[in-house]
């Protein structure tokens, strides 16, 4: 199985701020990589897919990069609706498996 | 509007067995593989198991393996999760989501496995 490994589990950043969220793998995974983001008491919601390709409708201070085993979710100028917490996930293969999260708080 | 709602859940001893249904609407549902994940505080989001869009080919983790079987009903666009012989660690959030990147998730429905 692959293992999802997320940094950091908590983030505090402000307004206007740029945060990167890393996540690696266990072993070498081609570009099947997901982001999702979850709000307190909501489902999650998809922000990226196939390592970099934004969703649509979701904005475009979200972007995603990487390859192999490292892969990255940065967010360019926080806004006050992006402290949540961040997912990766891979599809690679199954079992799907999710890093454990990120929590992103305001400082 | 394409969404995805859950029902189904409960309070339930150890033992017992729970259906959930996911139904779908908005979008063609026989174009889609479909899943279910599970949310727990302590363990996160845990993948539970996948239906292909022909419902031919489904997959399960090592967890609910032999206990749980996921099915669905184009005819009435549902997706279904049985749970049988339910345990206190399936205790969690369950969710539905559409295809591999799970572009759409459900609300969610709680399943709680207490004696």
């Amino acid at each position: 199985d692959f293992q999802m490994t997320q940094s950091p589990s908590t983030l505090a950043a402000s307004v206007g701020d740029r945060v990167t969220i890393t996540c690696r793998a266990s072993e070498s995974i081609s570009n099947w990589v997901a982001w999702h983001q979850q709000k307190p008491g909501k489902a999650p919601n998809l922000l990226i897919y196939k390592t970099s390709t934004l969703q649509s409708g979701v904005p475009s201070r979200f972007s995603g990069g990487g390859s192999g085993t490292e892969f990255t979710l940065t967010i360019s100028r926080l806004q006050p609706e992006d402290f949540a917490t961040y997912y990766c996930q891979q599809y690679d293969s199954y079992p799907y498996t999710f890093g454990q999260g990120t929590k992103l708080e305001i400082k | 509007q394409v969404q995805l709602v859950e029902s189904g859940g409960g309070v339930v001893q150890p033992g017992r067995s729970l259906r959930l249904s996911c139904v779908a609407s908005g979008f063609t549902f026989d174009y889609y593989s479909m899943h279910w994940v599970r949310q727990t505080p302590g363990k996160g989001l845990e993948w539970v198991a996948v239906l292909s869009y022909d419902g031919k080919n489904q997959n399960y983790a090592d967890s609910v393996q032999g206990r749980f079987t996921i099915s669905r009903d184009s005819s009435k666009k549902t997706l279904f999760l049985e749970m049988d012989s339910l345990r206190v660690e399936d205790t969690a959030t369950y969710y539905c989501g559409r295809d591999a990147t799970f572009d759409i998730w459900g609300q969610g429905t709680m399943v709680t496995v207490s004696s």
